[in-house]
């Protein structure tokens, strides 16, 4: 199993641009998330899904969409970047029961400039 | 406002020394804690989940417990050595509907 993958890495963008950061899991988790790294600040959740075709946002989602049409994928969309985007992404994913661990994809590193 | 919060932000002890942090979270409608370690360069992995008030758990040195009808947990390292040396998150379902909530993390340094 190749666990949850990322991509890109790493990835500049200018001001305004758009960008969809990529998530797959081949562990048949039901369970979806991306969080944002922020200094100081822990995780902050973006948005959350909990099964194909269902998502909801967490705490900061202004500024980002997402979508979830298989249980394998979960992107996450930036429209018109800003600098307050600038962060370290992470993707991550469990089976549909609280007592289920999150799997962390390694990590999407954004600077919009 | 969703209040994760863990004390203290940061943690500097020498190898050897024993310590302990504090996650706290609402104590009505508890559903489940988990605690991950995430060293840095790397993505947070998972240490504990805890579901039951009174909840133990052991891995080697690091315990945790947990008190849901005061609304803590605490985990505790014992005989730190440096490669403890990462930050401990905790982090709090909301709902049964799957939102989970992190705190803003314990940054512990153990120095040789």
């Amino acid at each position: 199993n190749a666990g949850v993958t990322q991509t890109p890495k790493f990835r500049i963008l200018k001001i305004g641009q758009s960008m969809t950061l990529q998530c797959a899991q081949d562990m048949n988790h039901n369970y979806m998330y991306w969080y944002r790294q922020d200094p100081g600040m822990g995780l902050k959740l973006i948005y959350y899904s909990v099964g194909a075709g269902i998502t909801d946002k967490g705490e900061v989602p202004n500024g980002y969409n997402v979508s979830r049409s298989t249980t394998e994928d979960f992107p996450l969309r930036l429209e018109l970047a800003a600098p307050s985007q600038t962060s370290v992404y992470f993707c991550a994913s469990s089976y549909p029961e609280m007592n289920s661990p999150l799997h962390f994809g390694n990590g999407t590193r954004l600077t919009v400039t | 406002i969703l209040n994760v919060e863990q004390s203290p932000q940061s943690l500097h002890v020498q190898e050897g020394d024993s310590t302990n942090f504090t996650c706290s979270f609402p104590s009505s409608n508890f559903y489940a804690l988990h605690w991950y370690r995430w060293e840095t360069a790397k993505s947070p992995e998972a240490l504990f989940v805890m579901t039951l008030n009174g909840d133990e758990k052991k891995k080697g040195r690091i315990s945790a417990t947990l008190n849901t009808k005061e609304g803590y947990s605490y985990l505790y390292i014992k005989g730190s050595q440096p490669e403890d040396s990462a930050t401990y998150l905790c982090a709090f379902f909301y709902n049964q509907g799957g939102k989970l909530i992190f705190g803003q993390g314990t940054e512990l340094s153990v120095k040789p």
